[in-house]
């Protein structure tokens, strides 16, 4: 069965210091990625997204995320985290064998201290 | 502006009363789709819908119902709601059933807590 991941459940970093948040998927077909965010008391935000193509890609507030087919791996990163990067993160995969169903990962929240 | 619309956002009930949260998105998306959130569980599909008069049940569909009468709507009926139903709900949708990537266009949540 399909599952996703994300091996950290928190992450603190501090204001400035770089961030990576992993993600691992099962399965074997090509899968579509995503990584999400909640902010605190807000409803889900799309950060990035992976379809094909280049497998650096790019998104929005500074985020970036690489697929690595060989380790089944869509880990997310930004070089430089400010305040309120804080947040809950949740990476997302669908499989077009799946009728395109999006599962979630349990989420990574990330803690940023000054 | 393109959105999907739950309500209500926050409520607060007792066990057994029946409840409804409603959804409607205005993108004229064929597949909706509900989820809750727990901490530690990320988010689970409670059912989904390809289209009007078509649901199924996601992952976690016991002690709700949905219907889909109306392309824009899909309600999330909780008929006799019980402490552990208390969660965060996300209404979502996207453009086609089939032929798509699975990308969502989520509602802002609505906070259920079940005394």
């Amino acid at each position: 069965a399909q599952s996703v991941t994300q091996p950290d459940i928190h992450i603190t970093v501090s204001e400035g210091a770089s961030l990576e948040l992993r993600c691992n998927y099962s399965y074997g077909a090509t899968p579509y990625l995503f990584w999400y965010v909640q902010s605190p008391g807000q409803g889900l935000q799309l950060l990035l997204k992976y379809f094909s193509g280049d497998t650096l890609v790019q998104g929005i507030k500074g985020f970036e995320a690489e697929f690595k087919r060989s380790q089944s791996s869509f880990n997310l990163r930004k070089p430089s985290v400010h305040w309120s990067d804080a947040a809950e993160y949740f990476c997302a995969v669908s499989w077009r064998s799946n009728d395109y169903k999006l599962s979630f990962g349990a989420g990574t929240t990330v803690t940023v201290r000054a | 502006e393109a959105q999907v619309t739950q309500n209500p956002r926050y409520l607060i009930t007792v066990t057994g009363k029946k409840l409804t949260v409603t959804c409607s998105q205005n993108m004229n998306h064929e597949y909706m789709s509900w989820y809750r959130q727990d901490p530690g569980l990320g988010l689970r599909q409670i059912y989904y819908s390809m289209n009007v008069e078509a649901t199924d049940k996601g992952d976690v569909p016991e002690g709700y119902k949905v219907s889909r009468k109306e392309k824009r709507n899909f309600p999330l009926i909780l008929e006799s709601p019980s402490p552990n139903q208390t969660s965060l709900y996300f209404c979502a949708s996207r453009p086609h059933a089939g032929g798509n990537t699975g990308e969502l266009f989520f509602g802002e949540g609505s906070r259920l807590t079940v005394l």
